[in-house]
């Protein structure tokens, strides 16, 4: 079974600049999370995604940040502008059901910003 | 504000030794994970423990749930090189099925 896919894996711009990340959950999961890791600490949930549709995303900064799941499968986080302290690490992960207690995680995409 | 507390941050040991890695909050949790990171890749769930007072044990980690949902530790027997990486606890919120994630523990194993 393929895992969590995420492009890219690497990604350095300048501040003011925008970006995108890309998802690919695993085949099947209806459930689709985006974290934000700063170096040194937990993981920070900023979207969830039940199929299309939005479950959480209060810790989403929605002046710049925006995430989309058009058809319920594969999603994409944008950054518009860019900060300095955005520089982080963007986790996707997904799950079979809402209910699931098990997360998948894909291996992130680092953003330096500069 | 549902906070995970992890200690310690950083632990360097030597091969064999053993070691315990402690996770506590005010709050309480429906169930509680526990995950492994290792550079450059995403968190990789190694169990979950769901009933106050719960053990479970893989191969030479152990991990138990506080009797009032609160805390949990894990303890490993014997450390070796392979469980170097980061150790992170994460809550379950049972009403939206969202996890809170600790800052995580730093454990290096030094051959």
């Amino acid at each position: 079974e393929a895992g969590v896919a995420q492009s890219p894996r690497y990604k350095i711009i300048e501040k003011r600049q925008s970006v995108a990340f890309w998802c690919n959950p695993i085949s099947g999961h209806a459930t689709l999370y985006w974290y934000q890791q700063i170096l040194g600490q937990g993981p920070k949930l900023l979207i969830q995604f039940q199929n299309n549709g939005v479950v959480d995303d209060s810790q989403l900064p929605k002046d710049r940040f925006s995430a989309e799941r058009l058809k319920g499968v594969d999603s994409t986080l944008k950054i518009q502008p860019a900060k300095l302290e955005d520089s982080a690490v963007y986790l996707c992960a997904s799950s079979g059901r809402i209910t699931s207690y098990e997360q998948y995680f894909g291996p992130g995409t680092r953003l330096t910003v500069t | 504000t549902q906070l995970l507390k992890q200690s310690p941050q950083f632990l360097s040991i030597q091969e064999g030794e053993n070691l315990t890695v402690y996770c506590n909050s005010s709050s309480v949790f429906s169930s509680l994970q526990w995950y492994r990171q290792e550079p450059g890749e995403g968190p990789v769930l190694l169990v979950t423990v769901v009933t106050g007072g719960e053990v479970k044990k893989l191969k030479r980690l152990t991990f138990q749930f506080g009797d009032a949902r609160k805390d949990s530790s894990l303890h490993i027997t014997a450390a070796q090189p392979g469980d170097t990486g980061l150790y992170l606890c994460a809550g379950l919120i049972d009403s939206s099925y969202k996890l809170i994630f600790g800052s995580g523990t730093r454990l290096l194993v030094r051959p």
